[in-house]
């Protein structure tokens, strides 16, 4: 069985602050992870993704996530908030290896302050 | 290439009746894959689609139902509609060689009335 905890539904940062969203995943064979970002009555676009390669893993739009394997984590950051980032971010997981289901987050809604 | 689509984008329906929703995958895709997705429940798996055959399926009652056509598109439709159908229905295609990464259409926005 897979899983993925976000944590946090709502994140409110201030322009120009550090952005970081958090996912923790449970996953019994090495997992494939995903960050999907969503804007208002859009579908989910791709922002980085890792599949066993290198573990620190760079993005679109200057967000980037790391996997560390110890903590179960799969963090989504970027250093400075800007008020296009404003949209809901979902965590993705899935098994690697094959065919396997995609399983999704619950997503959270991040907020940018000017 | 282009994106994948979805029609119609909007939708509004009345209780009881029926509806089918179209999804054309990214040129090459094999796989579609359905999501509905509320404010309450979040994003939810429907099922997947692979080469014609249904391949995994969600948690979801006997009124919900899918097929794939030889060229990868795929339609899915909900039957005796009921107010709690509202959601916005997404459809993602996805490749082996991408890692199964999913792309997504823009959505089906259905309200039932």
């Amino acid at each position: 069985a897979q899983s993925v905890t976000q944590l946090g539904s709502h994140v409110s940062v201030s322009e120009g602050a550090l952005v970081l969203l958090r996912c923790n995943y449970s996953s019994s064979v090495p997992p494939y992870l995903f960050w999907y970002v969503q804007y208002p009555n859009q579908g989910l676009q791709l922002l980085l993704k890792y599949t066993s390669a290198a573990t620190l893993v760079k993005g679109i739009n200057g967000f980037e996530a790391e996997f560390k394997k110890s903590e179960t984590s799969f963090h989504l950051t970027k250093p400075s908030a800007h008020m296009s980032d404003a949209a809901e971010y979902f965590c993705a997981v899935r098994r690697a290896g094959g065919y396997q289901k995609v399983t999704f987050g619950t997503g959270t809604k991040l907020q940018v302050i000017p | 290439k282009a994106g994948v689509t979805q029609t119609p984008r909007y939708l509004i329906k009345t209780r009881g009746q029926q509806v089918t929703l179209s999804c054309s995958p990214i040129s090459g895709h094999r796989s579609v894959s359905w999501y509905q997705q509320t404010p309450g429940q979040g994003l939810q798996f429907l099922f997947e689609y692979f080469s014609e055959t249904q391949r995994n399926k969600g948690n979801f009652p006997g009124r919900f139902s899918g097929r794939q056509f030889s060229n990868s598109r795929s339609e899915m439709n909900v039957s005796t509609l009921e107010l709690g159908d509202s959601a916005l229905y997404l459809c993602a295609s996805s490749s082996v060689e991408r890692d199964n990464e999913q792309f997504f259409g823009p959505g089906t926005r259905l309200t039932v009335l």
